[in-house]
């Protein structure tokens, strides 16, 4: 079955930490990835987007994230988080639709 | 600027009754989809088409229709058979439908209540 998981459904960090969220993945086919982001009051939004090539992926905001094939996971990550970080966050995989995963809540506190 | 525009924002439903969600793309997308957003639960998807005149099932399309009469257009109804209809409904379009590369735009979204 095809599916997107996100183990952390609510995180709660402190400026200047570091963050990693979890996504894993079920898919035999081409593996096209995105993070989505929604910020308070405004539309979902890319972040950033894996198709193929280099497996480290550098989004806007200076989010990134890695796939890892054999993990079958796509986690994003940003070295120190602010406090307009806060907001949900959506990885979704692309099988002919879109299948996003159940979201994380980050709230980064100043 | 272009975009999509979801309307209304806030939507109220009475038992029994049928509702239309508009959604408006001046993107020149092919494809546009409808999610419903409920806590915990990510997006799920409704109904998409990827050209006009032609549309398909998501995974939760009971209780709901739509048309595509228009690229520009791709109206939701939720139906009186849709039981639990509160949620918050997310419209979305892309360039071309069947590739995987393309992001899609989101708009922001009707926040649907039953009175």
């Amino acid at each position: 079955a095809q599916s997107v998981s996100q183990h952390n459904h609510h995180v709660i960090l402190s400026e200047a930490a570091s963050l990693e969220l979890g996504c894993n993945y079920s898919y035999g086919g081409t593996v096209n990835l995105f993070w989505y982001v929604q910020y308070p009051g405004q539309h979902l939004q890319l972040l950033l987007k894996y198709f193929s090539g280099d497996p480290l992926v550098k989004g806007i905001k200076g989010f990134e994230a890695e796939f890892i094939k054999s993990k079958f996971s796509f986690n994003l990550r940003k070295p120190s988080v602010q406090w307009s970080d806060t907001a949900e966050y959506f990885c979704a995989l692309y099988t002919g639709k879109l299948i996003f995963g159940q979201g994380t809540t980050l709230q980064v506190k100043p | 600027d272009g975009g999509i525009t979801q309307s209304p924002k806030y939507l109220f439903r009475k038992e029994g009754q049928n509702v239309t969600l508009s959604c408006e793309q001046n993107l020149n997308h092919d494809a546009m989809y409808w999610y419903r957003q409920d806590p915990g639960q990510g997006l799920r998807l409704i109904y998409y088409s990827q050209i006009v005149n032609d549309f398909q099932k998501g995974d939760i399309a009971e209780g709901y229709s739509v048309s595509r009469e228009k690229k520009e257009s791709f109206p939701l109804t939720v139906t009186s058979a849709q039981k639990n209809p509160t949620a918050f409904y997310l419209c979305a379009s892309s360039i071309a439908g069947g590739a995987g590369n393309q992001p899609q735009h989101f708009g922001d979204g009707t926040r649907l209540s039953i009175l």
